[in-house]
């Protein structure tokens, strides 16, 4: 089965632009998860879909972050303005059912944000 | 509140070596445990798991993990490291009274001397 797909690889922007990362999960996955993986961290979960309703966001920063997964499938993170501590690996990953489910998460290859 | 703790950062052995890296838990309910590997500029891939049963878990790769609920600990092991064993190695705990979200350890980089 093809895995998770995530665009851009890497993103170099100035502090204040805007940038917006997109990813694709696993054919049927209903659960979606942005992470946010600083330097020398484990991940951090940003925000997790179950099909198109959000689950959690509560470690989302609301200001400047947003996302959505429209119709279900695809979804998109958005930071909007950036900051220089927003560098940092952002992973999309899915899984095929939520709460209560030993279910894997299946990661994407991730997108590298440098922030100048 | 669930949480993880990886004990450690750096951890290096030779190649042939006993591999062992560190793993403890905190929850308020029987957990889900898992074992992630980074190679760089990759994505997490999934080493093995502890749902329920058995308690120790066979993965991928050779690498095994013992639940011990008395001392609250996930250790992974490995009985002879390989050069291709180098990695960074994620402990992570589900949460599925949470909406089954992972928190994750803040990893392991293993390095493997010739």
């Amino acid at each position: 089965e093809a895995g998770v797909a995530q665009s851009p690889r890497y993103k170099i922007i100035e502090k204040r632009q805007s940038v917006a990362f997109w990813c694709n999960p696993i054919s049927g996955h209903a659960t979606l998860y942005w992470y946010q993986q600083i330097l020398g961290q484990g991940p951090k979960l940003l925000i997790q879909f179950q099909n198109n309703g959000v689950v959690d966001d509560s470690q989302l920063p609301k200001d400047r972050f947003s996302a959505e997964r429209l119709k279900g499938v695809d979804s998109t993170l958005k930071i909007q303005p950036a900051k220089l501590e927003d560098s940092a690996v952002y992973l999309c990953a899915s899984s095929q059912r939520t709460g209560g489910s030993n279910s894997p998460l299946h990661f994407g290859n991730g997108t590298r944000l440098t922030v100048t | 509140a669930q949480s993880v703790t990886q004990l450690g950062s750096h951890v290096s052995v030779s190649e042939g070596a006993l591999v062992l890296l560190r793993c403890n838990y905190s929850s308020s309910v029987p957990p889900y445990l898992f074992w992630y590997v980074q190679y760089p500029n990759q994505g997490l891939q999934l080493l093995l798991k502890y749902t329920t049963g058995a308690t120790l878990v066979k993965g991928i790769n050779g690498f095994e993990a013992e639940f011990k609920k008395s001392e609250t600990s996930f250790h992974l092991t490995k009985p002879s490291a390989h050069m291709s064993d180098a990695a960074e190695y994620f402990c992570a705990v589900r949460s599925y009274n949470q909406g089954g979200k992972l928190i994750f350890g803040q990893g392991t980089e293993l390095s493997v001397k010739p």
